[in-house]
Parts: C-alpha cells; structure tokens; sequence
C-alpha cells in the first residue's frame, strides 16, 4: 500500500523559533516526487516545498528546508524563524511519475503564537 | 500570471440533486486533477484529465464524472448527491507528464454541502 503518515496531529511555536514537523510514508516505487503543501484557514493549498526522490541533495526554500532521508522514507519539513502567517494546517504528500497523482497525509496543524 | 480558479465558492444541494463545479488551469498548464476533501481530512484524488479525456481515476462511484475542454477548463459533475458528498473540492493543475516539473497547483476550492 501506498501511504503517508503524519504522527503529529497538532503543533505549536512561537514566534521566531524553529519548528520540524515529520513525515512518514510507504511505498515500493523508486521514482516519485514529495511535497509539503500549507492550507491556511482560507483553505487555499499551497506547494511550500517539493523534493526529487532521485536527488540527495535536501530542498530549502527560504525559511522552509527538509530532512529527505530515502532509506528510511522519512520527509520532514523545517520552518526557521518562525512567523504567525505560518499558522495552518500542513499536509505531506507524494506523487509517483507514472501515476501523476498525489497521495496526502492526514495532516499537521501548525500554531505559531507571538 | 493567473492561477487556478474554480467556481463558485459555495454550494448548498440536497440530497439526490445533481452538481457541477467548475475549474480553470494555471495559464499554461494542461493537466487537471480533481480531488475532495473531507473535513479534518488530507485530499483524496478523484480523477485527472488531459487532452480531454479522462486519464486515470481514483477509488470513487461512477456518480462523479467529469469533462475537460478544449480550453484546458475542467468540469466536476456529481449525480444523486448523497450526504457523504459533503466536502471541499479542490482542483489542482501541471503540465503533462514530461514537460516540466512534477507539481500539482490548486485552486480556492468549492465548499459542498449536501443537506
């Protein structure tokens, strides 16, 4: 079965700091793509970051940066410096190239308080 | 640029009724993806649509069908709403497999409810 975990039902951090939240997920394919979207209360999704399996090489997009470890299918998602514009719910998804679909995890609420 | 767009926001049904929602692609993008999304929920696909036919679906009844023109617009149609139907739906594009990078792009969304 294909599948995404995400072990932290709710999170919090303040302002500034630094937060990690983590990603799990299951699958036998070796070509897939992984992505961190952010849904804000506006219900929006937005691509935050994304991440070529094949790639050693760990994303960072500004103040957001991953943790890609492959061998032990692990994706987790690194906000530095926190800001209350961060508050929403963060969901965890992979997408295989020969299916072109994404497959979320159930998702992360994030809370950054001034 | 303009983005994803889906129409309209919100939506009130009941049950039996028949829905369309409505999406418009990323400019340049020629890839649809439909998926709902249930309360408290991460999103389930749907189905997906390129050159107007429809190229892979997800684990949902034949009451949801779809439609892509040639415009690269997409139409979501659900028939005999059920209660369960109550969701978010979200529509997202990308560029066919191939031609460029692997990421999806989504619109606002389009509320259901089905009372």
């Amino acid at each position: 079965a294909q599948t995404v975990t995400q072990s932290q039902p709710e999170m919090s951090v303040q302002e500034a700091e630094t937060v990690t939240l983590s990603c799990t997920y299951d699958t036998s394919e070796s070509n897939y793509y992984l992505f961190w979207y952010k849904q804000p209360p506006s219900r929006q999704m937005i691509l935050v970051i994304r991440q070529e399996a094949y790639k050693q090489q760990n994303a960072t997009e500004n103040r957001f940066s991953v943790n890609f470890q492959k061998a032990a299918k692990s994706f987790s998602l690194k906000i530095s410096d926190s800001q209350l514009g961060d508050t929403a719910m963060y969901f965890c998804a992979f997408l295989f190239e020969s299916t072109d679909k994404l497959i979320f995890g159930t998702g992360t609420r994030l809370q950054v308080f001034p | 640029d303009a983005g994803v767009t889906q129409s309209p926001t919100h939506l009130i049904k009941t049950r039996g009724q028949q829905v369309t929602l409505r999406c418009s692609p990323k400019s340049g993008h020629d890839t649809v993806s439909w998926y709902q999304q249930a309360l408290g929920q991460g999103p389930q696909f749907i189905f997906q649509y390129y050159e107007e036919e429809e190229r892979q679906r997800g684990n949902f009844p034949d009451r949801f069908s779809g439609h892509q023109f040639p415009n690269y617009s997409s139409e979501l149609n659900v028939n005999a709403l059920l209660l369960g139907d109550s969701a978010l739906y979200l529509c997202a594009s990308s560029l066919a497999v191939g031609q460029g990078p692997r990421e999806q792009y989504f619109g606002p969304g389009t509320r259901l409810t089905v009372t």
